[in-house]
């Protein structure tokens, strides 16, 4: 099946640093990309969708300068959490759209962000 | 605004038994229906995915239904497995490149 990469896999860092988190379609292109956010037991909440050469559209209640989506490639799309603070620590989870007609969504393996 | 639920949050089970996960959504004109599994700590593995226009779907010991009149969804699993012990999460899309909607998820775990 479709294969979608993230990296890295966890991070720790400072708070007031900035963090960029990787997602990459290995074997096939995604015009659209999604990022979600998971907080410990509960759904994964939609961030933003990332369209390639587009600027990303946020979902309400996301801060779009403090979560930067670039999707600058067919296969690859970027979120940096600038100036994170420790409420920001989550599991991000990125999605890409694979296909026409009945688009299928593959999910990546996650990225663990500790802020401490 | 659509909302999925999926009650109960956790179910313990002994192995062997076969059991129904529930998820159901407030809006029915969906686009499709989909089971994910996640595992501790990692991403999402589709396990069936249902059009609109379908009433179920199975893969192996897996089989999901749907009734979109009703607004509800089930996942059968048969002959449960302690391997199967993992989040099952429902989520439910409006059209092609709509979002999808995700529930809370179902915490399984299956007893040896």
């Amino acid at each position: 099946g479709a294969v979608v990469s993230q990296h890295p896999s966890w991070v720790i860092c400072k708070s007031g640093t900035s963090v960029k988190i990787e997602c990459r379609s290995l074997d096939f292109q995604a015009t659209t990309m999604f990022w979600y956010r998971q907080f410990p037991k509960q759904s994964l909440m939609l961030m933003a969708t990332s369209n390639e050469g587009s600027k990303a559209t946020y979902e309400q209640g996301v801060e779009k300068d403090k979560f930067l989506i670039n999707h600058a490639s067919l296969t690859l799309s970027t979120l940096t959490v600038t100036s994170a603070h420790p409420e920001d620590s989550s599991f991000y989870i990125c999605s890409a759209l694979r296909g026409e007609g009945h688009r299928t969504q593959y999910f990546g393996p996650g990225t663990r962000l500790t802020v401490l | 605004k659509q909302e999925v639920t999926q009650i109960p949050a956790a179910l313990s089970v002994p192995e062997g038994e076969n059991l129904v996960l529930n998820c159901s959504f407030t809006d029915s004109a969906i686009y499709n229906l989909q089971w994910f599994r996640q595992d501790p700590g990692k991403g999402l593995t589709s396990l069936l995915l249902i059009q609109s226009s379908q009433r179920e779907q199975t893969s192996g010991r897996l089989n999901a239904s749907l009734d979109k009149s009703s607004g509800r969804s089930t996942l059968y699993i048969a002959a449960s497995q302690p391997g199967d012990s993992a989040t099952y999460l429902c989520a439910v899309k409006a059209g092609a490149n709509s979002k999808l909607t995700f529930g809370k998820g179902i915490t399984l775990s299956v007893r040896p």
